[in-house]
């Protein structure tokens, strides 16, 4: 079975354009999400997306978005880009909301200059 | 606050000795814990995971951890180190809340020299 996929794995974008990042989970999961990794703070969780609807959310400012499709693909969005945004972004999914076991991606390298 | 605290950025054994990466807990509820290993330009792979029922689970690649309440820990340990096993380790947490939100400690980086 294949694994969580992310593209594309590298980013070079420009202060003030924005990002779109796109997610696969594994076959037959339905729940995705996202997390930040950067040297500075480490890995912190962005949002958590379940059946098309976001059900959690973690503390970053409303330029982070995102949203999933019906076969659980998902996409996250950061508009406005700063250069704090660098990082590297993971996905992440599980079979169901109430399963705990996360399966990671690769992640996607933004670096915004 | 829900933490998680991995004592030691950097742990550099030699190859063919024990490996204990350290981790430690707060939480006001049961616990679920996680290591997860990073390998260079790579995500995170799952090792091994406490839910409930044993404290000592066994994962892959050899690594074991044990839940110790009393201690909030939850310390990751492999009896003979290889090369391989050189990456980043990071100790992460959630609860049973329905939610799959990971709080994550700083992580562990482990050296392996010959």
């Amino acid at each position: 079975k294949a694994g969580v996929t992310q593209t594309p794995r590298y980013l070079i974008k420009t202060r003030g354009q924005q990002v779109t990042l796109s997610c696969s989970p594994i076959s037959g999961h339905r729940s995705v999400s996202w997390y930040q990794q950067t040297p500075g703070q480490g890995l912190q969780f962005l949002f958590e997306y379940f059946s098309e609807t976001q059900r959690n959310k973690g503390n970053f400012p409303g330029r982070f978005s995102g949203r999933q499709f019906s076969n659980s693909r998902s996409e996250m969005n950061v508009s406005t880009l700063e250069l704090g945004d660098s990082a590297l972004y993971l996905c992440a999914s599980s079979f169901d909301k109430g399963a705990h076991e996360q399966y990671f991606g690769p992640g996607t390298r933004l670096t915004v200059t | 606050a829900q933490s998680v605290t991995q004592l030691g950025s950097h742990v550099s054994v030699s190859e063919g000795a024990l490996v204990l990466l350290r981790c430690n807990y707060s939480s006001s509820v049961p616990p679920y814990l996680f290591w997860y290993v990073q390998y260079p330009n790579q995500g995170l792979q799952l090792l091994l995971k406490y839910t409930t029922g044993a404290t000592l689970v066994k994962g892959i690649n050899g690594f074991e951890a044990e839940f110790k309440k009393s201690e909030t820990s939850f310390h990751l340990t492999k009896p003979s180190a290889h090369m391989s096993d050189a990456a980043e380790y990071f100790c992460a947490v959630t609860w049973n809340t329905g939610f799959q939100k990971l709080v994550f400690g700083t992580g562990t980086r482990l050296l392996v020299s010959p």
